[in-house]
């Protein structure tokens, strides 16, 4: 079993629309939790961390629920710079500073 | 813009070639990484490193050796390059600033095994 799982999609929404991603991760020893961006042939980017309250960063919202291990991101109003893979990060031993990548989740804005 | 370069940016090579790819960095953080990328993989920790001339294994080390004699420089060695090594390799560095901290890649180099 991966650590950190992901639906790979492709997810193709409308303009406008609102996507949810999810996440499930192995590891409940896991401390901090990470949503990256990744543009075709490009380096991934940190979008937002995540937090058990929940955070928003705009159009963007992320949940933790560490009970069931499972982190989302939810994009509201879609735009077509949306379009990207969504990797679901986690860190699971601060000591390494290393994160555990999850495969990523593709997302096509259409107009 | 983390300060980080990956050299070669492409390269293609023989089976049993050894390969050198190079990051370096110019902000002096203390933790860099390597991964490589693959198709339904996702990213894959190759080696790791906490300062000089102290280095430890990721999940996919196997094939590969790591040094970093400077803080700036983190080098990934393929003594013998085999076609399954083909992949992206992204260097990565940890800045602790912020309250989680972030990982921020270099621009990655794109390796080819014939």
């Amino acid at each position: 079993r991966k650590e950190v799982e992901q639906d790979p999609g492709p997810f193709n929404v409308p303009e406008g629309a609102t996507v949810a991603f999810n996440c499930t991760y192995s590891n409940s020893a896991s401390q901090s939790f990470f949503w990256y961006r990744q543009d075709c042939r490009k380096e991934p980017k940190l979008l937002m961390s995540v937090y058990s309250s929940g955070n928003e960063d705009g159009r963007f919202t992320a949940q933790l629920n560490r009970a069931s291990q499972y982190i989302s991101l939810l994009i509201r109003d879609s735009k077509l710079s949306d379009s990207a893979t969504y990797l679901c990060v986690v860190l699971g031993d601060t000591g390494r500073r290393a994160l555990t990548f999850g495969s990523g989740t593709r997302l096509q804005v259409q107009p | 813009d983390a300060g980080i370069t990956q050299s070669p940016r492409h390269k293609v090579t023989e089976t049993g070639t050894p390969v050198t790819l190079r990051c370096h960095q110019t902000e002096n953080h203390r933790y860099m990484y390597w991964y490589r990328q693959d198709p339904g993989h996702g990213l894959r920790l190759i080696h790791y490193s906490y300062g000089v001339k102290d280095t430890d294994k990721g999940e996919v080390s196997d094939g590969y050796s790591v040094s970093r004699s400077k803080t700036e420089d983190f080098l990934l060695t393929l003594e013998s390059a085999t076609s399954s090594q083909t992949s992206v390799y992204f260097c990565a560095i940890y800045s602790p600033k912020g309250a989680d901290g972030e990982l921020f890649f270099g621009e990655g180099s794109r390796l080819t095994v014939l």
